[in-house]
């Protein structure tokens, strides 16, 4: 299994700010992704995060407005760019074991 | 490109009932299938797997059987409780690459 960790868990920003999340495993992984839940909504895959490469993003998703760093194979963070309030929702970071993927407790973010 | 349909809620149901989510799926390989929960204020949890066709995923009393020949993977359980409370999202994925694609999720409330 794995135990992942992000910070912040929720934050309120303004406009036009951005945000960069962080997200710890307690184990080496290859694969990370990075997730978007807006308010009751379903999961959307934002990016694919594998350390040594540049992020890979889904799309209607692009680095300009959610860069992503992959430094080791233990932590990655996606920053939030030139926030709106349709950037509001929960940002969460997911990693793949053998057959499963682990979710972090996502971070709840609020643009007003 | 791979879809997941889910049944959507809201569901209400008596302590003791019978639940159902259904989940039907699009894919064009062969993927694993997933039942994902969330409980009110907490991360995802994975509640269990099918990685094969006729595989039966089982965890805390709830069952779904990966149905090939109808695409499906429905959630079951026979006797809910106030603690089954939580939304509910069917995921499938594709081995070679493990992204995840959600439903919209089953908002499921049991009241006593």
């Amino acid at each position: 299994s794995a135990v992942i960790s992000q910070k912040p868990s929720r934050d309120i920003c303004q406009r036009g700010t951005s945000l960069t999340i962080q997200c710890q495993v307690d184990s080496q992984v290859t694969m990370m992704f990075w997730y978007r839940q807006q308010p009751g909504q379903s999961l959307t895959l934002i990016a694919t995060a594998n350390q040594g490469s540049e992020a890979t993003y889904e799309s209607g998703f692009v680095i300009d407005k959610f860069p992503i760093s992959r430094p080791n194979l233990t932590f990655s963070t996606l920053t939030v760019s030139n926030m709106s309030p349709e950037d509001s929702s929960i940002y969460l970071c997911s990693v793949t074991l053998p057959l499963e993927q682990y979710f972090g407790p996502g971070t709840r973010l609020t643009v007003t | 490109g791979d879809s997941v349909t889910q049944m959507e809620g809201p569901v209400t149901l008596s302590e003791e009932a019978f639940l159902t989510i259904n989940c039907t799926y699009t894919a064009t390989g062969y993927p694993s299938l997933f039942w994902y929960v969330q409980y009110p204020g907490e991360g995802l949890q994975l509640l269990l797997k099918a990685t094969k066709a006729d595989d039966k995923g089982s965890n805390k009393g709830f069952e779904a059987t990966y149905r090939k020949e109808t695409t499906s993977f429905h959630l079951e359980k026979g006797s809910v409780q106030v603690s089954d409370s939580a939304v509910y999202f069917c995921a499938l994925s594709d081995l070679s690459d493990y992204k995840l694609s959600f439903g919209a999720g089953t908002t499921v409330t049991v009241r006593a």
